[in-house]
């Protein structure tokens, strides 16, 4: 069985620049998660997914962040501007409902 | 603010040693606290997972303790391997209460040496 794919692995943009992320969760799973993780620190929520609907975004910096989640299959995290705090990994995972949580190899992104 | 403190942020031990990684709550609403283990360039793993109602769980060489009434749980790795050498992250949600999210501890970098 598939795990949570994300895509790209690794991104390098300048600063002001947009850039997006996508997860692919695994099938069937209908509650999706992105967490930002800062080096050296924990995973930290950004986004929870119950199918299409955002049921928890309030820790997304709504000014330049932005998620869909068409379908209630794939996934994407837009940033728009990018600033140089936002160099980070960005983890998607997925679960059963509420059950354990998957996650992906995440997005590596380091803003210039 | 951190909801969940997690300590030592690393810690060395030599094979064969029990290291000890410790947590710390303050929200009595958390029911169901995973252990995480990440290696570098991967995705955090579920390692271990405990609910309040036992005090101690056992799988293989990893066990979770954990104390309600303090407000804390801690990851015992029996006969530590150099394979073990990772970031673990503790974590708590609660389950019961309207699903909430899980909250990470900020990590523990083991190094396990030979």
């Amino acid at each position: 069985e598939a795990g949570v794919v994300q895509s790209p692995r690794y991104k390098i943009i300048e600063k002001k620049q947009p850039v997006a992320f996508w997860c692919n969760p695994i099938s069937g799973h209908n509650t999706l998660y992105w967490y930002r993780q800062n080096l050296g620190q924990g995973p930290e929520l950004l986004i929870r997914y119950e199918n299409e609907e955002a049921v928890d975004d309030s820790q997304l910096p709504k000014d330049r962040f932005s998620a869909e989640r068409l379908k209630g299959v794939d996934s994407t995290l837009k940033i728009q501007p990018a600033e140089l705090g936002d160099s980070a990994v960005y983890l998607c995972a997925s679960s059963l409902d509420y059950g354990e949580a998957f996650f992906g190899q995440g997005t590596r992104l380091t803003v210039v | 603010q951190q909801q969940v403190k997690q300590s030592p942020q690393s810690l060395i031990v030599q094979k064969g040693g029990i290291p000890i990684i410790n947590c710390a709550y303050e929200n009595t609403a958390f029911d169901y606290f995973p252990w995480y283990q990440q290696f570098p360039g991967k995705g955090p793993a579920l390692l271990i997972a405990i609910r309040p109602d036992v005090s101690e769980k056992k799988e293989g060489r990893f066990t979770i303790s954990f104390n309600k009434s303090a407000k804390q749980f801690s990851l015992h790795i029996m006969d530590s391997q150099p394979g073990d050498s990772a970031t673990y992250f503790c974590a708590a949600r609660g389950e019961n209460s309207g699903n909430t999210p899980l909250v990470f501890g900020k990590g523990t970098r083991l190094s396990v040496i030979a």
